[in-house]
């Protein structure tokens, strides 16, 4: 199985909803990331968490990262029609340099 | 996708063609990355080059040949290339930092399909 996999594979929401997506991982990470594509485009940064923190806060965003569990979750708060996405976790592993390994993703549709 | 050019956007070519993809970013990134995303699959890591030098060559098949002329710019070279070979090639840059794996910015990618 993959080193980073996202939970549920899709997903789908009314607006003003909140959507929850989740990953694992399996090996010691320096960093974990989550990034958006819309479709067929490219991926968009959206937020990352080091090893040693717990929870990060970026607008609608917040990010929990428990090491314990190798796992971490992807909250977006008061979701919107333009948050349908396609959305992905990637791990920058222990002594993996710059290489970043990116699960399969969350399909996100948020209905009006 | 800012700071990060990909062309051509969409690429057809029969499999017995020689094309090219290239890679321009703004950003004064020193590392830069080439990735396929098929349907259904992960996204792949291809090749890394890391202050020009290529760092990771993940069993990419010989018909993909990639070339880093400077930091600015990434090529990937096709040539002989398979129907399978058909999916979204994106490029990414990032501040290459040997401990940590910071963030990348991807370009918005070149759709190609192979007949």
């Amino acid at each position: 199985s993959q080193q980073g996999e996202e939970d549920p594979q899709a997903l789908s929401i009314q607006e003003g909803e909140n959507a929850t997506m989740n990953c694992s991982y399996k090996t010691s990470i320096n960093n974990l990331q989550w990034y958006r594509q819309n479709s067929g485009r490219g991926l968009v940064h959206l937020i990352l968490i080091r090893s040693n923190e717990r929870e990060k806060h970026s607008g609608r965003l917040r990010v929990t990262l428990d090491t314990s569990k190798k796992s971490s979750s992807l909250l977006i708060t008061a979701s919107r029609a333009a948050d349908t996405a396609s959305y992905f976790c990637a791990t920058a592993l222990t002594g993996g340099g710059n290489k970043l390994t990116f699960g399969t993703g969350t399909q996100l549709k948020v209905e009006l | 996708e800012t700071g990060v050019t990909q062309t051509p956007r969409h690429l057809v070519m029969g499999m017995t063609n020689k094309k090219s993809l290239k890679c321009e970013q703004h950003l004064g990134h020193n590392a830069m990355y080439w990735y396929k995303q098929s349907a259904k699959k992960p996204l792949e890591l291809m090749f890394v080059y890391s202050l020009e030098e290529r760092v990771e060559n993940n069993s990419v098949p010989s018909r993909f040949s990639p070339e880093c002329p400077n930091s600015s710019h990434l090529f990937l070279h096709l040539h002989t290339l398979q129907p399978e070979d058909s999916a979204l090639y994106l490029c990414a840059s990032s501040q290459a930092d040997r401990l940590k794996g910071g963030e990348q910015f991807f370009g918005p990618g070149t759709r190609l399909t192979v007949l």
